[in-house]
């Protein structure tokens, strides 16, 4: 069974400074591992995506995140962050063989930017 | 210019009644979605259709009844709506596989009164 656990439900920062949303997930098979960000009343957008090519990968929007299999984690991580940046963000794992393509989302992690 | 499109936005309606919402891809995907967001944003897949066939029936309330007339739509009927079913719907859409990016639609929210 796959599973994701957003470690924070809610993270504060101010313009300018580092971003760090945690993920941990688990996963039965070899795992897809994606983030995708929602803003106010709107759908979701694709960050980035890990699906076993290198374990460091960048996104839009200056976004990276690491995979860390030992760890089993997948964090988001940014220098620094945009008043922009304000949103809900949703780690999501899939089963890379998965012909069904069902995605297994996190709890949702909430940016706030305080200028 | 529209990827994945979905009407109504709102719909509010009463308990009892039974609706539709509409999904359109205009990307070529061969698979598309339904998911429920309910009200703390939990987002959880409902099915999944490739083309035309479901694949992907989450346990859902056999008051829900999608139906993919071909591969670019994927309209979701429900019957008989209930207050829990408040919520708000997402399709999305992609080429089969669990590696492929989903392409999310605006979102349809529901409310039953």
């Amino acid at each position: 069974a796959q599973s994701v656990t957003q470690l924070d439900s809610h993270v504060s920062v101010s313009e300018g400074t580092p971003v760090l949303l945690r993920c941990n997930y688990s996963s039965s098979y070899s795992p897809s591992l994606f983030w995708y960000v929602q803003h106010p009343n709107k759908g979701l957008q694709l960050l980035l995506k890990y699906t076993s090519a290198a374990t460091l990968v960048k996104g839009i929007n200056g976004f990276e995140a690491e995979f860390k299999k030992s760890e089993t984690s997948f964090h988001l991580t940014k220098p620094s962050a945009h008043m922009s940046d304000a949103a809900e963000y949703f780690c999501v794992v899939s089963d890379r063989g998965n012909q069904g393509g069902k995605l297994i989302f996190g709890q949702g992690t909430e940016l706030s930017v305080k200028p | 210019d529209t990827a994945v499109s979905q009407t109504p936005k709102y719909l509010v309606t009463q308990m009892g009644n039974d609706k539709s919402i509409k999904c359109e891809q205009n990307l070529g995907h061969d698979t598309m979605y339904w998911y429920k967001q309910d009200s703390k944003k939990f987002l959880k897949i409902m099915f999944s259709y490739n083309n035309k066939e479901l694949i992907i029936n989450e346990t859902v309330p056999n008051r829900f009844s999608p139906k993919s007339p071909d591969k670019a739509h994927l309209n979701l009927h429900i019957n008989s709506l209930e207050l829990g079913d408040s919520a708000v719907y997402f399709c999305a859409s992609s080429q089969r596989g669990g590696n492929n990016e989903q392409f999310f639609g605006p979102g349809t929210r529901l409310t039953v009164l």
